[in-house]
């Protein structure tokens, strides 16, 4: 069974700022299979990124995902105000990772 | 444009089963490569998969709630259920049905929640 860990579990930053989210997979796994979320209290979570670095529809280019094999990363470049959210990373259809909150600052 | 919506009882008792549905619309599950998927969080906690089924009836368990689960479909109707038997107050969550498409969930519904109690 795949376990994956994300760091930091939380991210405190400042509006304007790079935002680098780090998801790990305890053995290599397919990049095809590596998806990205959002959540905001209270609401579903939104598809950011699959396969690694495709955008899905509708995200601004500021996010962005890359990586392969064991270790993926999510990069806000200029962090907006609504960015401060619960990111999740998923590999394959049935393992999330444990989730970094993004909070101001 | 594809949306779901998750329906079900707001409150079930221990050891009972839970039975939700998942109403969508915006595509169909006769369509090649298309999947429905259950997905629950509990309060304050990480999300979790439970069960996916395809459009040509494959369905996929969470290992470790196997036993637990069914997954079905009606085609016609635009729905898929989902059954959880013997359920207990660790359960409590709220419950999301969402489309899956490369391999992840890229349309959710709003999610219910659901309280295990006495």
């Amino acid at each position: 069974e795949i376990v994956l860990t994300q760091s930091p579990g939380t991210l405190s930053l400042s509006p304007g700022e790079r935002a680098t989210l780090s998801c790990r997979a305890s053995q290599s796994v397919s990049s095809s299979y590596l998806a990205w979320y959002q959540q905001k209290p209270g609401q579903a979570p939104r598809l950011l990124i699959y396969g690694a670095s495709s955008r899905a529809t509708g995200i601004p280019d500021r996010f962005s995902g890359s990586g392969s094999g064991t270790d993926f990363t999510l990069t806000i470049s200029r962090l907006e105000p609504e960015d401060f959210a619960v990111y999740y990373c998923q590999q394959g259809l049935f393992t999330f990772g444990p989730g970094t909150k993004v909070d101001i600052k | 444009q594809i949306t779901l919506k998750e329906s079900g009882p707001t409150l079930v008792k221990p050891t009972q089963t839970l039975t939700l549905t998942c109403t969508f619309s915006g595509f169909s599950l006769s369509t090649s490569g298309v999947g429905v998927g259950w997905i629950r969080q509990p309060p304050g906690k990480a999300l979790e998969w439970l069960a996916l089924i395809y459009w040509d009836d494959d369905k996929r368990y969470s290992p470790s709630l196997k036993s637990r689960l069914t997954i079905t479909k009606d085609t016609s109707k635009n729905q898929v259920v989902l059954t959880m038997t013997n359920m207990d107050p660790v359960d409590t969550a709220t419950y999301y049905c969402a489309h899956v498409g490369y391999g992840c969930a890229d349309y959710w519904g709003q999610g219910t929640l659901v309280t295990v109690s006495s």
